[in-house]
């Protein structure tokens, strides 16, 4: 079983609704979570991280993290064309900032 | 992208051939990373470092060898190209601070024929 699993989509919304990406881990040691975008042919890019239970917030993007159920979420409101990418979810996992990346989530926004 | 350059940025060997991939920052962080991704597999961890000449094995290391002689420079070496090593590979680094997160390069696409 893979440490970070995520369902792999497409995940296919209409332009301005809510997006809603999931992960669940399987190490209870992990703290952190970080969520990456990538477009296709690109470099994964940070959009945000979470280490505490809770909602944080950043402009259109909300991380979500339940660490009782082991499980992160990340919505994306007000879904735009230029969101359609994969997005990768992360946590931290023993020393040295290694991160351990699930498969990836695709998005495909439409108009 | 934060002052990471990896090269070259494509290449194409032919099995059992050596290959060294760089990854080059002008960051100054302490930690790096190999990474390599295939469909369905998301990004691997191959190998780190955290420091000069400390380096240490990743979940998928077999095959590869790393080497990092200056903070700024971290080598990726195939000593003998497989098909199976065909994928992208990104370079990645960390200033180590707390839970600081990664920050990728823009990728290598090697192709082992």
């Amino acid at each position: 079983q893979k440490e970070v699993e995520q369902n792999s989509g497409p995940l296919s919304v209409p332009e301005g609704a809510i997006a809603s990406l999931n992960c669940t881990y399987s190490d209870r040691g992990s703290q952190s979570f970080f969520w990456y975008r990538q477009y296709s042919g690109k470099s994964p890019e940070l959009i945000m991280f979470i280490y505490s239970n809770g909602d944080k917030e950043d402009g259109r993007f909300t991380a979500q993290l339940n660490k009782a159920s082991q499980y992160v979420s990340l919505l994306i409101r007000d879904s735009q064309p230029s969101d359609s990418a994969t997005y990768l979810c992360a946590g931290l996992h023993g020393g040295y900032n290694k991160l351990i990346f699930g498969a990836g989530t695709r998005l495909a926004v439409h108009p | 992208d934060a002052g990471i350059t990896q090269s070259p940025r494509h290449k194409v060997t032919e099995t059992g051939t050596p290959v060294t991939l760089r990854c080059h920052q002008t960051e100054n962080h302490r930690y790096m990373y190999w990474y390599r991704q295939d469909p369905g597999h998301g990004l691997r961890l191959i190998h780190y470092s955290y420091g000069v000449k400390d380096t240490d094995k990743g979940e998928v290391s077999d095959g590869y060898s790393v080497s990092r002689s200056k903070t700024e420079d971290f080598l990726l070496t195939l000593e003998s190209a497989t098909s199976s090593q065909t994928s992208v590979y990104f370079c990645a680094i960390s200033s180590g601070t707390g839970d600081s997160p990664l920050h990728f390069g823009n990728g290598t696409r090697l192709t082992v024929t």
